[in-house]
C-alpha cells in the first residue's frame, strides 16, 4: 500500500459541478506534487507545493486551484472542468523538493 | 524545459531472460533520473534512481546504468518474471520548473510483458 493517500479513488462530476481532490501523507515531507495521466500517457506536471508555498504552476487552466492547509495535506479544487479534463490525478510528495517522489494511486476523474 | 524520450514502446521477453529499456534527455543541468513501474489501477511506484555523480547502481535483479556524456540512461532488469510486467517509465528532473524544487519530465513510458 503506497503511504499517499488520494480520495476519492473515483470520482465523476458535470461540467458545471465543483468538486475537491484531497491528498494526505504523514512522512514528514514537505513537498507535495499534483500531476495529470491522461490514458496511455505519461504523467504531466501540474503544480508543486514546497514548505506549503507554491513554487511550480505548469500554465494550468485556473478551473484547477491548489490549496496546500497543512504539510500534510494537498487539495485540488474544480470547477467548471471540461470533457478532457478527465484523467487520472495523481500526487505525489519529497522529503523535500530535491529528493524522491513517492505517488499516490490518483483518482480517476469523469466529466460528463 | 527538459525533454525525455523512451524506447521501445513495448517489450516483449520470456521469462528468465533480460529486459533493458532506453531513455535519453535533452537539458544537460538535469542531474536526478528515477525509473518507475506502473501496475494497472496504481500509481507510478518508484523502483530504482540514479543521480549524476554516479555512473550505475544496482538493487537485486534492476539496475541502472547513466551516461552524462551522450546524455542517456538506461533500465536494465535481469532473470524477469511474470510480476514484472507493467509499464516502465524513465524520468529527469527539471531543473527550470522553479525553486524550492523540481518537477519530473516523464518519458513516454515501456509497457514490457514477460511471457511465461
Amino acid at each position: 500500500d503506497t503511504e499517499v493517500t488520494q480520495t476519492p479513488k473515483h470520482l465523476v462530476m458535470g461540467m458545471t459541478n465543483k468538486k475537491s481532490l484531497k491528498c494526505e501523507q504523514h512522512m514528514g515531507h514537505r513537498a507535495m506534487y499534483w500531476y495529470k495521466q491522461k490514458a496511455k500517457k505519461p504523467p504531466e506536471l501540474m503544480f508543486v507545493y514546497s514548505y506549503e508555498k507554491l513554487s511550480i504552476n505548469e500554465s494550468v487552466p485556473s478551473r484547477f486551484s491548489p490549496e496546500c492547509p497543512n504539510s500534510s495535506l494537498l487539495n485540488l479544487h474544480l470547477h467548471a472542468l471540461q470533457p478532457e479534463d478527465s484523467a487520472l490525478y495523481l500526487c505525489a510528495s519529497s522529503p523535500t523538493g530535491y529528493q524522491p517522489q513517492h505517488f499516490g494511486d490518483g483518482t480517476r476523474l469523469s466529466i460528463l | 524545459g527538459e525533454n525525455v524520450e523512451q524506447h521501445p514502446s513495448t517489450l516483449s521477453v520470456q521469462e528468465g531472460d533480460s529486459a533493458v529499456i532506453k531513455c535519453t534527455y535533452s537539458d544537460s543541468a538535469s542531474n536526478y533520473f528515477p525509473w518507475y513501474k506502473q501496475e494497472l489501477g496504481k500509481g507510478p511506484q518508484l523502483i530504482i534512481d540514479i543521480r549524476s555523480n554516479v555512473g550505475e547502481k544496482k538493487d537485486q535483479r534492476i539496475a541502472v546504468t547513466l551516461n552524462k556524456t551522450a546524455k542517456h540512461f538506461s533500465l536494465h532488469i535481469t532473470e524477469t518474471q511474470p510480476e514484472d510486467s507493467a509499464v516502465y517509465f524513465c524520468a529527469a528532473n527539471d531543473l527550470n520548473s522553479g525553486g524550492g524544487a523540481d518537477g519530473l519530465t516523464f518519458g513516454k513510458g515501456t509497457h514490457l510483458i514477460i511471457q511465461p
